[in-house]
């Protein structure tokens, strides 16, 4: 069964630290893969994508994320966090199959501690 | 930078009655989208709309629910009949037009819907 796997549902991180959270999906056609944040009361911000070409994708907020076929993954990190950062991550999947239907991860709820 | 607007941000109903959720998606795009997140759950896709048809449903969408695009703009999720279990978040998306697997969809932030 096709399915995105977020396996920390908590992470908490030191402003300044570095943060890298996971993502792996099962699915048998190509898979178009995102990051979303959600902040409190906000609604779903996209943060970057892979669709194809280079691995490392650059997204805006200083946060960037590699698609490794290998390990059906696609995690994304940050260097140094920011207080700003702390919200929900979630990763998301749609194919070519799909209808541009996406398929989220359960989501990952960053807290930063000073 | 264009955005997707959502209306109300918090809808309060009485189980039994209908409720309409209002989007305006992104002008220039074409597809369109509505999700759910029941609280402390997963975001869940409902249905995608293109060309004034629904294009794909998932099994939540059932003949409670209906979309429509009432003018150029509006994009709408109407639920007849309100049931306790329909309380959550409900998000409004839209792609513009690209390959089916691989566009990009812009969320609103969302209409909170809590049933009584």
């Amino acid at each position: 069964a096709q399915s995105v796997t977020q396996p920390d549902i908590h992470i908490t991180v030191s402003e300044g630290a570095s943060l890298e959270l996971r993502c792996n999906y099962s699915y048998g056609a190509t898979p178009y893969l995102f990051w979303y944040v959600q902040s409190p009361g906000q609604g779903l911000q996209l943060l970057l994508k892979y669709f194809s070409g280079d691995t490392l994708v650059q997204g805006i907020k200083g946060f960037e994320a590699e698609f490794k076929r290998s390990q059906s993954s696609f995690n994304l990190r940050k260097p140094s966090v920011h207080w700003s950062d702390a919200a929900e991550y979630f990763c998301a999947v749609s194919t070519t199959d799909s209808w541009g239907k996406l398929q989220f991860g359960a989501g990952t709820q960053v807290v930063v501690t000073p | 930078e264009p955005e997707v607007t959502q209306t109300p941000s918090h809808q309060v109903t009485q189980m039994g009655q209908e409720v309409i959720l209002r989007c305006v998606p992104i002008s220039n795009h074409l597809y369109f989208y509505w999700y759910r997140q029941i609280l402390g759950q997963k975001v869940e896709f409902l249905v995608s709309f293109y060309n004034n048809e629904i294009s794909e449903k998932s099994e939540i969408f059932d003949d409670q629910f209906s979309v429509e695009r009432p003018d150029g703009s509006n994009f709408t999720l109407k639920i007849r009949s309100t049931k306790l279990e329909d309380s959550a978040m409900y998000f409004c998306a839209s792609s513009d037009v690209g390959d089916w697997g691989g566009n990009t969809q812009y969320f609103g932030p969302g209409t909170r819907l809590t049933v009584l």
